[in-house]
C-alpha cells in the first residue's frame, strides 16, 4: 500500500491567517481525499483532489476557504484560509487502494487557531 | 446521506479485560465496511475490510464480524493490553467520490 508523508504535524496559528498542509505519496495515485475531524466529531470529507482538474468539494466546504492544489499524481496541498477558532481540527489526507478497498492515510495535521 | 454510528464513545478497561465495540450503518447500497485503529499523532491503521454478510475476520487478539442485512459490525479485543489504547474508527465505503463515511470512533483506554 502507499505511504503518505503529511506536513506539518501540528501548528498553532493566529486567527485571520492561512496554513498550507502538504501530502506527498510514494506512488502515483489518481484521487486524493482531504478530511477534517473537529473535536468530538467524525472524520468528514472536505474535498476530493484529482490531478489536472478542479477539486470536488463536499456540501458545506468551499474553494475560497479550502483551496486545494494537485500539481501531479504524487502531491497535493490543502490551504485553510482566513482561519478562525472553529477551524481548529485534525486534517488528514488519504488515498484509496485498489478496488476501493484499503485506504491509506497521512499522519494528520493538528491545527489550533487562537 | 449515510450515517455511521459507533458506540460506546469511550471505554476504560483494565489490562486483561476483553471488550467489544459496535458500529451501525445503513444497510442499503452496502459496499464495504472498514475498521481502523488510530493512535494520536499517527496515521489511522487499517485493521479490517469486510464486504460479505457474515464475514468474520481476525488479526491477533482483535476480531470483527459483519451483518449487512441489519447494518452492524462488532469489533472484539480479547485480553486488552495498554498498547491497545487508541481510537477505533468504523467507516463505510459509501461516499459519492469513492471516499469513506466515518463514525465518530470509540476511544479505548486500557489501564495496566
Amino acid at each position: 500500500s502507499a505511504v503518505i508523508s503529511q506536513k506539518p504535524s501540528r501548528d498553532i496559528c493566529q486567527r485571520g491567517t492561512s496554513l498550507t498542509i502538504q501530502c506527498q505519496v510514494d506512488s502515483q495515485v489518481t484521487m486524493m481525499f482531504w478530511y477534517r475531524q473537529q473535536p468530538g466529531q467524525s472524520l468528514t470529507l472536505i474535498a476530493t483532489a484529482n490531478q489536472g482538474s478542479e477539486a470536488t468539494y463536499e456540501s458545506g466546504f468551499v474553494i475560497d476557504k479550502f483551496p486545494i492544489s494537485r500539481p501531479n499524481l504524487t502531491f497535493s496541498t490543502l490551504t485553510v484560509s482566513n482561519m478562525s477558532p472553529e477551524d481548529s481540527s485534525i486534517y488528514l489526507c488519504s488515498v484509496a487502494g485498489g478496488g476501493g478497498y484499503g485506504y491509506t492515510f497521512g499522519s494528520g495535521t493538528r491545527l489550533t487557531v487562537v | 446521506i449515510l450515517n455511521v454510528e459507533q458506540s460506546p464513545q469511550s471505554l476504560h478497561v483494565q489490562e486483561g479485560d476483553s471488550t467489544n465495540f459496535t458500529c451501525s450503518f445503513p444497510s442499503s447500497n452496502f459496499y464495504a465496511l472498514h475498521w481502523y485503529r488510530w493512535e494520536t499523532a499517527k496515521s489511522p491503521e487499517a485493521l479490517f475490510v469486510m464486504t460479505l454478510n457474515g464475514d468474520e475476520k481476525k488479526k491477533g487478539r482483535i476480531s470483527a464480524t459483519l451483518n449487512t442485512k441489519e447494518g452492524y459490525s462488532y469489533l472484539y479485543i480479547k485480553g486488552s493490553q495498554p498498547e491497545d489504547s487508541a481510537t477505533y474508527l468504523c467507516a463505510e465505503s459509501g461516499g459519492s467520490q469513492g471516499n469513506l463515511i466515518f463514525g465518530k470512533g470509540t476511544k479505548l483506554s486500557v489501564k495496566p
